[in-house]
């Protein structure tokens, strides 16, 4: 069983579009993440979730949203994509205690176009 | 505030060679630190951390790494790698201010050459 899941994997799309990925955990985590890894691989964190309460937020453009429906599952939903927006997206999860590290999903690949 | 600095983006050795990969922190308060690893076109996969205690962690795949609080740095090691230790290494930290937060390197590529 997958313990990160991300949908989908791969997702190819045209400028000024809105698309959602989609992502559930089945570990029992409290704590959900995204990150974004740019084309040099640099990984940033864009949000942090723990118990469906937003706890993350970094500068990130305001057309990314995020949405919690319970502690299993954060979306990521993004307005009118850019160029710039094409990136590999990461969730992963976590316990609240420190030190446990992160379980990260395989990635979707955003193509903007 | 939290940073971590990996000095070299990549890293080329022969086949039954060691390597070591290095990585260096920044912290105001006491770490806990990680490698994760991540394969061609998947994500990233916890290999060590580093919490407390001994300060010599061993991990998945035959990988070590070494906490050095004095020069603030957690470098990876491999006695023997092969061809399919190439990858993405990223070094993270976090600590008990962070909110669990974990900060990456910028990775560094490590190449296997047979």
């Amino acid at each position: 069983d997958t313990a990160v899941s991300q949908t989908p994997k791969y997702l190819v799309t045209q400028m000024g579009n809105d698309k959602s990925i989609k992502c559930e955990q089945n570990l029992g985590h409290d704590t959900m993440y995204w990150y974004k890894q740019d084309s040099k691989k640099f990984l940033k964190i864009m949000f942090s979730y723990n118990n469906k309460e937003l706890i993350i937020n970094e500068t990130v453009p305001n057309r990314f949203s995020p949405k919690s429906p319970d502690k299993a599952h954060l979306n990521l939903h993004i307005n009118s994509l850019e160029l710039g927006d094409s990136a590999v997206y990461f969730c992963a999860s976590s316990p609240s205690q420190l030190g446990y590290g992160y379980t990260f999903g395989s990635g979707t690949r955003l193509t903007v176009v | 505030a939290q940073s971590v600095t990996q000095l070299d983006s990549q890293v080329p050795v022969f086949e039954e060679a060691p390597v070591e990969l290095r990585c260096n922190y920044s912290s105001s308060v006491s770490v806990y630190l990680f490698w994760y690893v991540q394969y061609p076109n998947q994500g990233l996969q916890l290999l060590l951390k580093y919490l407390s205690g001994s300060t010599l962690v061993k991990g998945i795949n035959g990988f070590e790494a070494e906490f050095n609080k004095s020069q603030t740095s957690f470098h990876l090691r491999k006695p023997s790698v092969h061809i399919s230790d190439t990858a993405e290494y990223f070094c993270a930290v976090t600590n008990n201010n962070a909110g669990n937060m974990l900060t990456f390197g910028g990775g560094t590529r490590l190449m296997v050459k047979p």
